[in-house]
């Protein structure tokens, strides 16, 4: 069974305190995103990875960074979290896309709130 | 950046009718993927049905199909004999070849006895 697991399904941070969301694939995938997901806003791009070690900015990528060390692993950071980081984090991963039945796989997502 | 407009932040339906939600896209890629997702209150987002854009034929599953206009940039979902369990959030989504993936707003969808 495909998975791709997220650390935490809550969690409670402090303004100012750095941050880690980790995000796990267990399917060798080579692409792993980090989506930020607000009501009436739907899902938004914060960081694509495709492949070790590379990323892209997404639409909303001011205040995070990213880390990839590891294909499995795709790390969100936030330096210095802040209250209008408040929100649900979904991780993703997908196989490279050709011609076949690619899909993004989805964690469970982490709802954070920073007070 | 490709962007995704679902105009129908909510919707209602009757437990075994017919709904159509709607998408709308915006790319200058000849090649590309489309998908619905399903977001129940679990949260967790399940796939429910996808699409290729050099595929002209619409894409079905089960009760679920698609009305995929390529040229109008459209995408809309039909779920045809409504069950209590569809009721979710939906997502529109688009995929370029290089995996850059993008989401709608979402409409949600309620299933009414």
């Amino acid at each position: 069974d495909v998975k791709v697991t997220q650390s935490s399904r809550y969690l409670v941070k402090r303004t100012g305190e750095k941050v880690f969301l980790e995000c796990v694939q267990d399917m060798d995938h080579e692409n792993m995103f980090w989506y930020r997901q607000d009501p009436g806003l739907g899902l938004r791009l914060i960081y694509f990875s495709y492949d070790v070690k590379m990323k892209e900015k997404g639409d909303i990528p001011e205040g995070y960074s990213v880390s990839r060390e590891k294909k499995e692993r795709f790390s969100l950071i936030l330096e210095s979290a802040s209250t209008n980081q408040t929100s649900m984090y979904l991780c993703a991963s997908t196989s490279q896309t050709g011609f076949g039945n690619t899909e993004a796989f989805f964690g469970q997502g982490t709802r954070l709130t920073v007070v | 950046a490709q962007t995704v407009t679902q105009s129908q932040p909510e919707m209602s339906v009757q437990e075994a009718e017919t709904v159509t939600l709607s998408c709308t896209y915006d790319t200058s890629e000849s090649n590309y993927y489309l998908f619905w997702y399903k977001q129940p209150p679990s949260r967790q987002m399940i796939l429910v049905i996808r699409q290729e854009a050099y595929k002209q034929q619409n894409a079905t599953e089960n009760r679920f199909s698609v009305n995929f206009q390529k040229a109008a940039k459209s995408f809309s979902l039909k779920i045809s004999d409504s069950q209590l369990g569809d009721t979710a959030m939906y997502f529109c989504a688009f995929m370029k070849l290089t995996n850059d993936m993008r989401f709608g707003a979402g409409t949600r969808l309620t299933v009414k006895p």
